[in-house]
C-alpha cells in the first residue's frame, strides 16, 4: 500500500517558467513533509520541509504548498534553472517517528 | 556539514556471497537507516537502527540484515545475496531537529 504517492513520473519544464511537482498522501497521521532532490549516482538531498501546522514554506526559489484537507503537498520551483533537472521524491513521517515514507518520485528535466 | 560516507560506490557479487555494506556518519547522529532505490518503487526502508546495538526492520527486511556496534558505523549485510538484491543502496542519518535524514552517496549493486 503506497501511502505516498507521486503520480507523475517526469515532468519537462522550459528554463524560466514555473515548476510544480506533486504529492498525495493517505495516512491522516502524517504531519511532517519533506521534498528530497536526487542526481543521478548521488545520494539524496534535502531541500525543503513543512509541518502540518502550516500550509506554505518558502526557501528562495523553492516554496511547498499543504493542503491537509485534500492530503495533498506541491513544490513550486521559479524559476526553474537547468540544474533543477533530478528526480525529486517527496516524503511524510507522522508526529514523534524516526522513519520517513517515500514517494516514488517524479524527474524533472528543464529544457533550455 | 553532514558527511555520510559509504564505503564502495559500486559492488559486484555472485549469487549467495555474503555481501557487507558499509556506512559512517560523523555528525554524532543517533539514528541511521538502509533504504534501496528502485526504479518505479522510490525509496524502500530496510533497516532502522535508533542507537547502538539498537534495531528496527523495516518494510523489506527479509534476506538482509544489520549491525550497529559503534554509534558512526551501520553495517548492511546480505547473508546469501540473490539477482533481485540487485539495487541502489542508500544510507542514511537522522538529526533530531526537524527530522532531516541526510543520505551517503549510494552503493549500486549487481549480484550475477
Amino acid at each position: 500500500d503506497q501511502q505516498v504517492k507521486q503520480n507523475s513520473p517526469s515532468l519537462s519544464v522550459q528554463e524560466g517558467r514555473i515548476s510544480i511537482l506533486n504529492c498525495d498522501y493517505t495516512n491522516s497521521m502524517f504531519d511532517y513533509f519533506l521534498w528530497y532532490k536526487k542526481y543521478p549516482a548521488e545520494g539524496p538531498t534535502f531541500l525543503i520541509s513543512i509541518s502540518s501546522i502550516k500550509d506554505k514554506n518558502e526557501d528562495g526559489r523553492f516554496t511547498v504548498f499543504l493542503n491537509k484537507s485534500a492530503k495533498h503537498l506541491s513544490l513550486h520551483i521559479v524559476p526553474s534553472q537547468p540544474g533543477d533537472s533530478a528526480v525529486y521524491f517527496c516524503a511524510a513521517s507522522p508526529f514523534g517517528n524516526e522513519k520517513l515514507t517515500f514517494g516514488t518520485g517524479t524527474r524533472l528535466t528543464i529544457i533550455p | 556539514d553532514v558527511k555520510v560516507t559509504q564505503s564502495s560506490r559500486y559492488l559486484v557479487k555472485r549469487t549467495g556471497e555474503k555481501v557487507f555494506l558499509e556506512c559512517v556518519q560523523d555528525m554524532d547522529h543517533e539514528n541511521m537507516f538502509w533504504y534501496r532505490q528502485d526504479p518505479g518503487l522510490g525509496l524502500r526502508l530496510i533497516y532502522f537502527s535508533y542507537d547502538v546495538k539498537m534495531k528496527e526492520k523495516g518494510d523489506i527486511p527479509e534476506g538482509y540484515s544489520v549491525s550497529r556496534e559503534k554509534k558512526e558505523r551501520f553495517s548492511l549485510i546480505l547473508e546469501s545475496a540473490s539477482t533481485n538484491q540487485t539495487s541502489m543502496y542508500l544510507c542514511a542519518s537522522r538529526t533530531g531537529a526537524k527530522n532531516i535524514q541526510y543520505f551517503g552517496a549510494g552503493t549500486r549493486l549487481s549480484v550475477l
